[in-house]
């Protein structure tokens, strides 16, 4: 298994434009989810996604949109990127199910580090 | 909601030396609690868990315990090695039915084994 997966791994964007980050586990997990993480503030939930076509808001949702078509893929939009969404995005993918607590483990990608200048 | 304080926020120890990273939470229905490992330039990474019906876990040189009374758990790693030296992020989650609860993180707290 690959895990999850997130391109692309940089990126720098000009204010303004719009992009896409991928997130793709092969776990077959229910679960997904966006964090983003600044100095000095951990990570804080963007959206989340308890099962395709079912999206919800966390914590700082402002600025990024999510869909959630197929179980193995979540992506991330910023429709119209500002300088404060600056940061790294990590996705994480987790089992949502009936096999009971020792397989909720979050699995987290490996992190786009986006820059907006 | 949930809020999770975590300290300190830098901790320096020799090589060999017990490190103790300490977190505290606000919701009392919280019930999953989980540390995460970041190394540089990487995500971070699941390395022990409890839940609120346990006091006391432990995984080789990593032990996690939970007071659920005054809200607040520790990440105990012994004999530590300059391997260790990473940023460590406490979290806190409800746990329902079967699925997993969002997680609310701590701000992370920065871990150097001096050789």
């Amino acid at each position: 298994n690959a895990g999850v997966t997130q391109t692309p791994k940089f990126q720098v964007l000009k204010t303004g434009q719009s992009m896409t980050l991928q997130c793709a586990q092969d776990m077959n997990h229910e679960y997904m989810s966006w964090y983003r993480q600044d100095p000095g503030m951990g990570l804080r939930l963007i959206h989340y996604s308890v099962g395709a076509g079912i999206t919800d808001q966390g914590e700082v949702p402002n600025g990024y949109n999510v869909s959630r078509s197929t179980t193995e893929d979540f992506p991330l939009r910023l429709l119209s990127a500002a300088p404060s969404q600056t940061s790294v995005y990590f996705c994480a993918s987790s089992y949502q199910g009936l096999a009971g607590p020792s397989t909720d483990t979050q699995y987290f990608g490996p992190g786009t580090r986006l820059t907006v200048l | 909601g949930e809020n999770v304080e975590q300290h300190p926020s830098t901790l320096s120890v020799q090589e060999g030396d017990s490190a103790v990273i300490k977190c505290t939470y606000s919701d009392s229905a919280s019930n999953y609690f989980p540390w995460y490992k970041q190394e540089l330039g990487k995500g971070p990474q699941l390395i022990i868990d409890i839940r609120s019906n346990v006091g006391e876990k432990k995984d080789q040189r990593i032990a996690v315990t939970l007071n659920k009374t005054a809200k607040h758990f520790s990440l105990h790693i012994t004999e530590t090695q300059p391997e260790d030296s990473a940023v460590y992020f406490c979290a806190a989650s409800i746990y329902y039915g079967g699925s997993q609860g969002n997680l609310i993180f701590g701000k992370g707290t920065k871990l150097s084994v001096k050789p």
